[in-house]
């Protein structure tokens, strides 16, 4: 199986600054197809995951701008650019290319 | 707007069996890929299962595999998961999941199974 691991495991942020959080995988996430399957999910406490980021960089419907994915073959970034208060939660990286598909351990960010 | 309400969590003993179910609105499953992710009480999350948009193929983690079985019905546009065998460690919040790689990812509240004597 694909290993995916996240760090930090906790993100002490202040409101208003920029925060970033690394995924990487055992193995290259390209996909024959050429497309790179690495999403991003947030967790708020007491809610359903939600995705913000799909194939490394594409945000879902609704993701504040200041959410962006960057990364490329094993190596990936969750970058916030200024963080806001309702962005406190648990976020999840997780590789759909290879089945099973896995997920990261969780980065917990907290102000 | 795009809803998936699960249901059928419970508590059930060891060794019982659980049949989940989720109803999609606005949307036929048949269209996408979709999943069952599980999260164990403070745990991360664990993919469970996938049926494909055509209902031919279906795919399963080593944990669940060989007692858990996923289906979908679309005429009632509605996607299970039939747990049998069930064990202490399979108690977690079971969530369906649409297109969860995909560009129309869209997950349900989740439905608490805990499996306990």
């Amino acid at each position: 199986d694909v290993v995916m691991t996240q760090s930090p495991l906790s993100l002490p942020v202040t409101l208003g600054q920029p925060a970033s959080i690394s995924c990487r995988s055992s193995q290259s996430l390209v996909y024959s197809d050429g497309n790179t399957y690495l999403s991003w999910f947030q967790q708020r406490p007491g809610h359903s995951p939600r995705r913000l980021i799909y194939k490394v960089s594409n945000r879902d419907s609704g993701v504040p701008d200041r959410f962006s994915g960057s990364g490329s073959g094993t190596d990936f970034t969750l970058k916030i650019s200024g963080v806001e208060a309702e962005d406190v939660g648990v976020y999840y990286c997780m590789q759909g290319t290879y089945w099973p598909l896995t997920f990261g351990g969780g980065t917990k960010v907290e102000i | 707007e795009v809803q998936l309400v699960e249901s059928g969590g419970g508590l059930v003993q060891p060794g019982g069996s659980l049949r989940l179910a989720c109803a999609a609105s606005e949307f036929t499953p048949g269209t996408y890929w979709m999943h069952w992710v599980r999260q164990a009480p403070g745990k991360g999350l664990v993919w469970v299962s996938l049926i494909k948009s055509d209902g031919t193929t279906t795919s399963y983690a080593d944990s669940v595999k060989g007692r858990f079985t996923m289906s979908r019905d679309n005429a009632k546009n509605t996607v299970y998961l039939q747990m049998n065998s069930l064990r202490v460690e399979d108690t977690a919040v079971y969530y369906c999941v649409r297109d969860l790689i995909g560009a129309s990812g869209q997950w349900g509240q989740g439905t608490l199974v805990t499996v306990s004597s």
